[in-house]
């Protein structure tokens, strides 16, 4: 039981350069989460996705989409990356979004912009 | 807008000893709260949660304390092990606060 898996673990990026992000889970949890995190600010909720078919933006998504392909996969995209986007990236997933709901979190993904 | 946020960014805590991480919310709806721990290259983890209509729950070592009054909740880990040392989190519950390095001095 891998429970979230995200790859790639390790990226580095020019300045305006795009890629994307995968996470997928095995729980058969519902919903899904990105979030970012930098020295100091904490986790930030990018976006997430309540269920199979639904995305709604968190509290920083501006410069990110995402698609959520099925139950199991939740992807997130940079079109045009910038410096500004440099953090480490947590994919994460929960049976539900709303309160009772442990969220589980891959361990991460380290993006370098330059 | 509404904030889920720490009021320490380190505490340094002698080995043995208890400790107690603060954390602050403003939304007086919230109704749900988890506390995670996140070590050195780690996603974080689920350590205790507590709901509203309590005002403590106690855990293996760990304890968490809500009073609605202020809008406060509290980590208490007891007798302070140095795999304690962490970065911990309170969560509104998928609003995260900036956490709080716990370091555990020998």
């Amino acid at each position: 039981n891998a429970g979230v898996t995200q790859t790639p673990k390790f990226q580095v990026l020019k300045t305006g350069q795009s890629m994307t992000l995968q996470c997928a889970q095995d729980m058969n949890h519902n919903s899904m989460y990105w979030y970012r995190q930098d020295p100091g600010m904490g986790l930030r909720l990018i976006y997430y996705s309540a269920s199979e078919g639904t995305t709604d933006k968190g509290e920083v998504p501006n410069g990110y989409n995402v698609s959520r392909l099925n139950k199991r996969e939740f992807s997130l995209r940079l079109e045009s990356a910038a410096p500004s986007q440099t953090s480490v990236y947590f994919c994460a997933s929960s049976e539900s979004w709303t309160a009772g709901n442990t969220i589980y979190f891959g361990e991460g993904s380290w993006l370098t912009v330059v | 807008g509404e904030s889920v946020g720490l009021h320490l960014p380190t505490l340094s805590v002698q080995e043995g000893d208890n400790s107690i991480i603060n954390c602050a919310y403003s939304n007086s709806a919230s109704d749900y709260f988890i506390w995670y721990k996140q070590e050195s290259g780690k996603g974080p983890q689920f350590i205790i949660d507590i709901r509203s209509n309590m005002d403590k729950r106690q855990g293996q070592r760990v304890t968490v304390l809500l009073n609605k009054t202020v809008k406060h909740l509290s980590l208490q880990i007891a007798a302070t092990q140095p795999g304690d040392s962490a970065v911990y989190f309170c969560a509104e519950p998928i609003i995260f606060g900036k956490g709080t390095r716990l370091h555990i001095l020998p």
